[in-house]
């Protein structure tokens, strides 16, 4: 099947910084991205949708200018998670939709110190 | 949003055991997934059925869709204690919309 890859799979940051997670198609083209988040315990609440060449849609509740995404290119999304607070500890994954399927990136744990 | 409840929210069984889970749903459906969650790990899609199917089976895992009741059910046959994990469905409206995932089932199976 197809392959999202994503990285980094952990990061632990200051409070202030910003974290940049990319997920990558690597044998197909994604022109759309999800991107979820997953606190402890919790399901995945999808974040926002990204398209390539276009801006991103976010779901109610999430701040466009705290979670940047960028789908510069068919291969590659990005979410930036800027001045990163520790309640942005969570876990983020990325999901491409290939017909009927959708495959997941490995996620990425970050932690706000 | 979250569209499906799952329940029971926590199971626990010996090995051995069938463990039964259970989705429901709100909206109309292309189709419904389930998938398992390792703690603090990616997940991985265990099973797809579609709107138009009312069981499906793959190995130990057997799926039912009951799309008058907007519900579906999953029973792993016959269990190890390798699978214990949390369950979830997800559905998808249609081809391009993302999946939404109901709240998870944390299955845990005693050697």
């Amino acid at each position: 099947g197809a392959v999202v890859s994503q990285h980094p799979s952990r990061v632990i940051c200051k409070s202030g910084t910003s974290v940049k997670i990319e997920c990558r198609s690597l044998d197909f083209q994604a022109t759309t991205m999800f991107w979820y988040r997953q606190f402890p315990k919790q399901s995945l609440m999808l974040m926002a949708t990204s398209n390539e060449g276009s801006k991103a849609t976010y779901e109610q509740g999430v701040e466009k200018d705290k979670f940047l995404i960028n789908h510069a290119s068919l291969t590659l999304s990005t979410l930036t998670v800027t001045s990163a607070h520790p309640e942005d500890s969570s876990f983020y994954i990325c999901s491409a939709p290939v017909d009927t399927e959708a495959f997941f990136g490995q996620g990425t744990r970050l932690t706000v110190v | 949003s979250q569209q499906g409840e799952e329940d029971p929210q926590a199971l626990s069984i010996q090995e051995g055991e069938n463990a039964t889970m259970n989705c429901s749903y709100k909206t109309s459906i292309n189709n419904l997934q389930w998938y398992r969650q390792n703690s603090g790990r990616g997940l991985v899609h265990l099973i797809l059925i579609r709107s138009n199917e009312r069981e499906k089976h793959s190995g130990r895992l057997r799926v039912t869709l009951d799309t008058s009741k907007k519900s579906s059910s999953l029973l792993i046959t016959a269990s190890r204690a390798a699978d214990t994990a949390s369950y979830f469905c997800a559905t998808r409206f249609s081809g391009n919309t993302p999946l939404v995932f109901g709240k998870g089932t944390r299955l845990s199976v005693i050697a």
